[in-house]
């Protein structure tokens, strides 16, 4: 059964900071990989995803996969408050079939000014 | 956009007591699931379908039941609840594989 987990369990940075979070899966045939933020109260919502080895940038945020390692990150420059919410990263096995993604326990991110 | 709506946002039941969740999405999204969220932590699936009148359990099935009676509507039912169940229930949405899901700001639970 695909085990996900989290590091750190929280985090408290200063505004402007580089924010790295990271991400560990169990099963190599894992496919997608997704990250969540869930701020206070609120649903959780999709922040980035990605298919293939290597990097993806979107604004502030960037995920780093390495399949090899069983690894995904994410990224995030110039950390302003508002990023302050619990971060879940996600993954699923199948690409090309239905399958479930599994989340991680999440890490409590406070970004102070 | 579409929304996601669960009713009712707060849920009081005694220890023993069946309570049901119940889920809207408008999406038209083909996928829907429930998973619980304890207390700042991550999410564990309770239940999952992938159609109308399709059920799937999760990591989590026991102690739940769950009902898809149309596309757009998917039910949690509580069947005994327990004071160690107390958490906020998420219900989701998606088009299909490794899209991205669509969430509701949840249900609480409180089991007094």
């Amino acid at each position: 059964q695909q085990k996900v987990q989290q590091s750190p369990e929280s985090l408290i940075v200063p505004e402007g900071a580089m924010t790295s979070l990271n991400c560990t899966f169990s099963d190599s045939a894992s496919q997608y990989f997704a990250w969540y933020r869930q701020h206070s109260g609120k649903a959780p919502k999709a922040l980035m995803s990605i298919f293939s080895n290597g990097e993806k940038e979107e604004g502030r945020f960037t995920i780093h996969l390495n399949k090899a390692s069983l690894h995904f990150s994410l990224h995030i420059r110039d950390s302003q408050p508002s990023d302050s919410a619990l971060y879940l990263c996600a993954v699923s096995l199948a690409s090309s079939s239905f399958s479930k993604l599994v989340f991680g326990q999440g890490t409590s991110l406070s970004v102070v000014p | 956009g579409g929304i996601i709506t669960q009713t009712p946002k707060f849920l009081i039941g005694q220890e023993g007591q069946k309570l049901t969740l119940k889920c809207q999405q408008n999406f038209n999204h083909d996928t829907m699931y429930w998973y619980r969220q304890d207390s700042g932590k991550g999410l564990r699936l309770i239940y999952y379908s992938i159609t109308e009148n399709d059920l799937q359990k999760g990591d989590l099935s026991e102690g739940y039941d769950a009902s898809r009676e149309k596309k757009s509507s998917f039910s949690l039912t509580v069947t005994s609840a327990q004071k160690n169940e107390m958490a906020v229930f998420l219900c989701a949405s998606s088009g299909g594989c490794a899209e991205t899901l669509y969430f509701g700001s949840g249900t609480r639970l409180t089991v007094l």
